[in-house]
This record gives C-alpha cells, structure tokens and sequence, in this order.
C-alpha cells in the first residue's frame, strides 16, 4: 500500500535555530497535510495543500508541494520552545483514504 | 464550539474486559474516524464512518468494532479487550470526505 517515509524521525536544535522537514512517497497525493501533536494531546492541524509547487506560509512555519506530488516540505523559521512535539504529515488521495507519516520529534535544546 | 471531544480520557482493563470510547463532534461533520497510535507507528486508520448509520474498515479494523447511530457520535467498541490493544485512540472528524480532519484529545487505554 502507500506509505509515507517522513524525516527526520528526530531533531534536537538550539532555540532560534530554523527547522526543516520533509516527506516523501512513491506515490503521488492530491492533497498533503502538516499537523502538530503536542505530548498527550491530539494532532492539530497546521498547514494543508492543494496544489503541486503551492507554498503556503502560517505565522513561522512554512509548507510546500512538491513538484512532482511525491513530496512535501515544512520549515519552522527561529524556533522557539513551545515548538516542540511531533510534526506529521500526511497525504491524501480521492481514491485512498488517508495516509499518515510517522512522524518528527522536534526537541529544542536550551 | 467545543470541536471533536472523547470520553473516557484514560483507562485501564483487563484482558477480556469490554468496554466502549465515544467520541462526539459538534460541527456537523458527516465524516468521522477513529485512529490508533502506537510509539513509532504514526496514526493507523481503525474504522470510519462516511455518515450517519454508516461504517467501514480501516487499515487495523481487527477486534474493534464502531457504531455510528447518531450523525454527532461515533463509537469505538472492544468487545475482548487484549494487552496488544494498549494504544492512544484518536478520534477525528471531517466536513467531506478525507478533507482535513480534526482530532479529539485522545483516550489512553491500557490493557493488562
């Protein structure tokens, strides 16, 4: 089946640092989604997608389409504490349901 | 709007115990979803419903069962609870189909 391969499976970076992720498959998406779990609580959404090369921007963060629609990258410009937690992504086709990665744990480093 | 909530937060059973998660929506979602996350295996579609009275399996359906009676309520059922289903369960719901989904809180199930 389709799989999202999403890394880095962990960061640890210093405050103010940028942050970048990415996620890819081997199958191509209609539609990608970047969300944020913070530890013991539900994903919440951050970013979505619906256009290859769309880049959209949500205060600090920043998500892009890929070309090819086999990938999809978020950024995280001067990172601060509250960003950490996991970031997913997630791909969506109108034929599948949708497909989730495994995830990136953000840790900042004080 | 109090969004996509779940009941119970946490619990504990033991093996062959049932019990059943709810999960409610007040934003008039026809779609509605319930997850699994274990360490390491990122979210994992249990079961979904595309509208009231209405169900379907997902990628790890096995030993759950849903129903979905009420176009706000979706609920998740183990009817012999097992050590391997100790997992966070994530409900989330969407306005169409596999359009961006909003999670609950997540219920905390351990089973011993």
């Amino acid at each position: 089946g389709q799989q999202l391969n999403q890394s880095p499976q962990s960061m640890f970076i210093q405050e103010g640092e940028d942050v970048s992720m990415n996620c890819t498959s081997s199958s191509i998406f209609n539609t990608w989604l970047w969300y944020k779990q913070d530890p013991g609580e539900g994903p919440v959404l951050l970013i979505a997608l619906y256009k290859a090369g769309e880049l959209t921007s949500n205060g600090r963060l920043t998500a892009q389409f890929g070309i090819t629609r086999k990938d999809s990258f978020l950024n995280i410009s001067a990172s601060i504490p509250s960003d950490v937690g996991i970031y997913f992504c997630a791909g969506q086709n109108r034929d599948d349901k949708i497909i989730f990665g495994k995830g990136t744990r953000l840790h900042i480093l004080p | 709007n109090a969004g996509v909530t779940q009941t119970p937060k946490f619990r504990v059973l033991k093996t062959g115990q049932s019990m059943t998660l709810l999960c409610a929506q007040d934003m008039n979602h026809e779609y509605m979803y319930w997850y699994r996350q274990d360490p390491g295996m990122g979210l994992r579609l249990i079961h979904y419903s595309v509208g009231e009275g209405t169900t379907a399996k997902g990628e790890v359906p096995d030993g759950y069962n849903v129903s979905r009676l009420k176009k706000q309520n979706f609920l998740l059922g183990l009817e012999s609870a097992a050590p391997s289903q100790t997992s966070v369960y994530f409900c989330a719901s969407s306005r169409l189909e596999w359009e961006t989904q909003y999670f609950g809180p997540g219920t905390r199930l351990l089973v011993l």
